[in-house]
């Protein structure tokens, strides 16, 4: 079975400064890859997935997330963070039908 | 178009107390999962109705139990609550199965004393 492994439990960053969320998962030979954001005492939302075809793939609020096959990779990257993106970060692949999630990133920006 | 509402939003029980956690979605989607939170191990799938009338374990289903009433509603029930099941309980819906997006609810947390 698939799983992902997310490599940092927090990363804190300066406003306006780039962050980069790190996200490896199992290989296999189709992989369904998701990102998703968790604000505080809330419930999930559905940032980006990559189904197939272009490994950059755009998402909403300024997000981004890049597949990479050879190093079996899905990191997520944001130019410039607000302090409104402090918030729990899940990348996730679909197994078996199924979505497994990995541990989750708390992304803390500071002013 | 409240999307998906579950209900208590907080409870505590003694430890062998039963309670049913409900869900309800206005989307219109066939398919619907209940989730467990705990701090440092992500979301883990406790069971799913992919559609109307069908339910499947997920990774966690030991000591729940699950009824899909029609296809706005999913319920999850504790038999006999235990401490290792305090935690936050979150519902969602999706259009179709997990290429889809899914929507979750607000959560529930539990605490078994």
């Amino acid at each position: 079975a698939q799983s992902v492994t997310q490599l940092d439990s927090q990363v804190p960053v300066f406003e306006e400064a780039p962050v980069e969320l790190r996200c490896n998962y199992s290989s296999s030979v189709s992989v369904y890859l998701f990102w998703y954001v968790q604000y505080p005492n809330q419930g999930l939302q559905l940032l980006l997935k990559y189904l197939s075809g272009s490994t950059l793939v755009k998402g909403i609020n300024g997000f981004e997330a890049e597949f990479n096959k050879s190093q079996t990779s899905f990191h997520l990257r944001k130019p410039s963070v607000h302090i409104s993106d402090t918030a729990e970060y899940f990348c996730a692949v679909r197994t078996g039908g199924k979505l497994i999630f990995g541990q989750g990133t708390e992304l803390s920006v500071k002013p | 178009n409240a999307g998906v509402t579950q209900t208590p939003k907080f409870q505590v029980l003694k430890t062998g107390q039963s309670m049913t956690l409900q869900c309800a979605q206005d989307m219109n989607h066939n398919s619907m999962y209940w989730y467990r939170q705990d701090p440092g191990m992500g979301l883990r799938l406790i069971y799913y109705s992919a559609s109307e009338g069908t339910t499947d374990k997920g990774e966690v289903p030991n000591g729940y139990n699950v009824s899909r009433l029609n296809k706005r509603e999913f319920s999850l029930r504790l038999e006999s609550a235990a401490p290792s099941q305090t935690s936050v309980y979150f519902c969602a819906s999706s259009e179709g199965g997990t290429l889809y997006e899914q929507y979750f609810g607000p959560g529930t947390r539990l605490t078994v004393t």
